[in-house]
Parts: C-alpha cells; structure tokens; sequence
C-alpha cells in the first residue's frame, strides 16, 4: 500500500546498544523528517532531508544519525542508546513543496533500559 | 529562529460544548501555519493549514482557524465538539516559500482535549 511506513512499531534496548529505526515512503516525496515525541515537549525534530544525499540537523540532533541514499528511506540510527532516548519516533515525509503538509508515519516506540 | 507555544496543556469540555484550543507563534518572517490531531497511538494527521489568502480557515471534522498575524496567533476552533474528538492537538509552524524556507516544521508542545458525556 501506498504510504509511509516505520519499523519495528516497538523494540526494546540496553543502554550502549545500536539502534536503526527504518522509515520508508512510496510517494518519491523529496522532505523527509525524524522527532521524537516527549511528553510536555510535543514533537522535536531531529533530523530532516531535503533530497537525496541531503541531510541536515534540527533541534535535537545529538546523539543520532541518519543516512538517506535512496528517497524512499530515511533510516535513523542511535549509535549508543542512552535512557533519555526513549521516546516515540515519527517518520514523516512532504512533497508539495516546502509549503506543504507532512505526512506521518504511526511511529516507532523505543525504551532504552 | 522560531518558535510556538500552546497555552492550554489541556482542555476539558462536556460533549457538544464549543472549544477553543489556542497557539501563539513567533517568527520575524512570514509563515505557513497547521493544525495536527494524534489520536491515542497513531500518528499525526493534518485538520487544517493556512499558507495565504482568507485568515478563516475551515478544515476536517467541522475544525476551523483562524490566523491571526498582529497578534502571531492561530487559535483552533469547534462550535460543537463529539467524545470522538478526544485526542492530542498540535499547532506547527514553517518558514513560508522566500523566506528562508527549508520545509521542516517546527510544533508546540501539544493540547490534550478531553471530552467529557
């Protein structure tokens, strides 16, 4: 089906481990996006890709990277989970221009023990 | 750099009550503005969005907005809310075209609206 698409839904981690949370998207939209979601912070973006081969940090970037060699997928990868990054993840992706909507993903929810 | 606060963290209202869920932006250029609606364990989905034009903005679910620029405001409304309405409302905000845009959105902290029969 057409969409966009995250996995795992849930996963479960140690602190030291790496972790990809896989985003995909069938719309050939050039924007894709990563925030996590807190409670009282809303969604904070963390990472965000204007095209392929074109990534750029946002808010809260420290301890996470991303890759984005085809536009459909736009991984995110913790290098070394800590506990302040259990969070739920969005994926999310625009291709209506910059003035257009993002379309999101049902999220990724990841507890770092 | 900018920036949006949401005033309620939560409203609580009797079913078929009106509701207004209210969001201030600050930016020093001109914006796009949306509205987002999370039900519990899903992800976001857009109710309304202004780029230009009318500042009333009608959007999904018999959800309007209104934008509101001397004052940096885009306040969500509802004449009648449903219990189907409980959910998390998010007002975000982007750069608009020639201003710097990049495409991403920046949101507020989030509005629980509570339902109540």
């Amino acid at each position: 089906d057409a969409g966009i698409t995250q996995s795992p839904r849930y996963k479960i981690t140690e602190t030291g481990r790496q972790v990809t949370l896989m985003c995909h998207q069938t719309w050939s939209h050039s924007y894709m996006f990563w925030y996590r979601q807190d409670l009282g912070h809303g969604l904070r973006l963390i990472y965000y890709s204007a095209a392929a081969d074109i990534t750029d940090k946002g808010e809260v970037p420290d301890g996470y990277v991303v890759s984005r060699s085809k536009t459909e997928n736009f991984p995110l990868t913790l290098e070394s989970a800590t506990r302040s990054q259990t969070s739920v993840y969005f994926c999310a992706s625009s291709g209506s221009g910059t003035a257009g909507e993002l379309f999101f993903g049902e999220g990724s929810r990841l507890t770092v023990l | 750099a900018q920036s949006v606060t949401q005033l309620d963290s939560q409203v609580p209202v009797f079913e078929e009550a009106p509701v207004e869920l209210r969001c201030n932006y600050s930016s020093s250029v001109s914006v796009y503005l949306f509205w987002y609606v999370q039900y519990p364990n899903q992800g976001l989905q857009l109710l309304l969005k202004y780029l230009s034009g009318s500042t009333l903005v009608k959007g999904i679910n018999g959800f309007e907005a209104e934008f509101n620029k001397s004052q940096t405001s885009f306040h969500l409304r509802k004449p009648s809310v449903h219990i189907s309405d409980t959910a998390e409302y998010f007002c975000a905000v982007k750069t608009a075209i020639g201003s710097g845009n990049t495409g991403k959105l920046i949101f507020g902290q989030g509005t629980t609206l509570q339902v109540k029969p």
